[in-house]
């Protein structure tokens, strides 16, 4: 089956400094690839749908400067967390879409980033 | 608006039956999910339904769809401690192109 993986699996940092996030499609092709963020004993949050090739787009209330999203090829985005904060302590995941079925179920899930921030 | 809301908590004796419940407010959704995820991992897709089904089973999983009630449920038959997990149902929103999650169902299963 098709596997989405991240790097880090996790990371701590020092406020105001900047963190980056992986997200990889690792045996199939992804034209988007979604941005989730989720609080302890919460739901997944989407935070931005991230286009190859094009600027990501952002929910509602989401910081575009300070979540920057880039998806330089078919089978990579990334997250950078900016300027990090202890308030920007979560569990990060990602999802990527299978390009080669358009089908909605096809969408799959990595393993998730967790970041503190000190 | 988008929202998936779905009770907090289930537990469940060994060998007993789960059922999760779940209402979805979008009507247009196409697609519902749920997800499973264990502690420190990210989601897992159990099974889907699409909207113009009324059930789908995939071995020990039963999806019962509502769509005139807007509510979905997963039936967990024979429940195993391996089940242990958070559920999260889901919809796809925004014409079919975002998911949208509910908070999660922990399941705790009790030997």
């Amino acid at each position: 089956g098709a596997v989405v993986s991240q790097h880090p699996s996790w990371v701590i940092c020092k406020s105001g400094t900047s963190v980056k996030i992986e997200c990889r499609s690792l045996d199939f092709q992804a034209t988007t690839m979604f941005w989730y963020r989720q609080f302890p004993k919460q739901s997944l949050m989407l935070m931005a749908t991230s286009n190859e090739g094009s600027k990501a787009t952002y929910e509602q209330g989401v910081e575009k400067d300070k979540f920057l999203i880039n998806h330089a090829s078919l089978t990579l985005s990334t997250l950078t967390v900016t300027s990090a904060h202890p308030e920007d302590s979560s569990f990060y995941i990602c999802s990527a879409r299978d390009l080669r079925v358009e089908t909605q179920e096809t969408q799959y899930f990595g393993p998730g980033t967790r970041l503190l921030v000190l | 608006g988008e929202d998936v809301e779905q009770s907090l908590f289930l537990s469940v004796r060994e060998g007993d039956s789960s059922v999760i419940n779940c209402t979805y407010t979008d009507s247009s959704s196409t697609y519902l999910y749920w997800y499973k995820q264990e502690p420190g991992a990210g989601l897992q897709l159990l099974t889907y339904i699409f909207s113009n089904m009324d059930m789908k089973q995939d071995q020990r999983l039963t999806v019962l769809l509502n769509k005139k009630d807007k509510h979905l449920s997963l039936r967990i038959a024979d429940t195993q401690t391996g089940d242990s997990a958070i559920y999260f149902c889901a919809e796809a929103a925004g014409g079919g192109f975002k998911t949208i999650f509910g908070a999660g169902t922990r399941l705790f299963v009790k030997a």
